[in-house]
């Protein structure tokens, strides 16, 4: 089945940049995801990419994709304290609405 | 418009027990997917269910169930309970033919005594 690996937790200033990354094993995917989960709820979706991308960049998030090694990131700039949370990386596994999800990486900000 | 609804939010079985759990997509989402999530295993898919039928299945014994309505509201069962089912049960509902955007409910949390 599909292997999705994360770090699990980050540490980081207020107003820092935080960068959580992500490797998996299928190469087929044609899109990866990443979800966030804050206390006490489900999960909602922050951005996408499309497979055929390298980058995206939506207000204060950057995604970078890299196919060859299999590597995708996520990079959130001046982080808050609303940032803090758990971030999945998600990639559809047979099937578009099932998805193999990372074990998560929390994130904490301090103030 | 009103996201997807799950219930009971919490509750509490002891093993031997079945539980049913319920989820209301959002309205005109036909596709509805559930997950299991622990501390241990993350998330896992368990199964979606599309139009009444279920199109995906994951990994889990028969104990788990599910069924879908003609309203696109679904429901699942876990019979016999066993102490490992105690988790967050969440429901995702999706619209067909997007890139598989999921909408997650706020989740059932079980716990198994």
């Amino acid at each position: 089945g599909e292997d999705v690996e994360q770090s699990l937790f980050l540490s980081v200033r207020e107003g820092d940049s935080s960068v959580i990354n992500c490797t998996y094993t299928d190469s087929s995917s044609t899109y990866l995801y990443w979800y966030k989960q804050e206390p006490g709820a489900g999960l909602q979706l922050l951005t996408y990419i499309f497979s055929n991308m390298d980058m995206k960049q939506d207000q204060r998030l950057t995604v970078l994709l890299n196919k060859k090694d299999k590597h995708l990131s996520l990079r959130i700039a001046d982080t808050q304290t609303g940032d803090s949370a758990i971030y999945f990386c998600a990639l559809p596994h047979e099937g578009n609405n099932r998805l193999a999800f990372g074990k998560g990486n929390q994130v904490v900000v301090i103030p | 418009k009103a996201g997807v609804t799950q219930t009971p939010r919490y509750l509490i079985k002891t093993r031997g027990q079945q539980v049913t759990l319920s989820c209301s997509p959002i309205s005109g989402h036909r596709s509805v997917s559930w997950y299991q999530q622990t501390p241990g295993q993350g998330l896992q898919f368990l199964f979606e269910y599309f139009s009444e039928t279920q199109r995906n299945k994951g990994n889990f014994p028969g104990r788990f169930s599910g069924r879908q309505f003609s309203n696109s509201r679904s429901e699942m069962n876990v019979s016999t309970l066993e102490l490992g089912d105690s988790a967050l049960y969440l429901c995702a509902s999706s619209v067909e033919g997007t890139s598989g955007e999921l909408f997650f409910g706020e989740g059932s949390r079980l716990t198994v005594l």
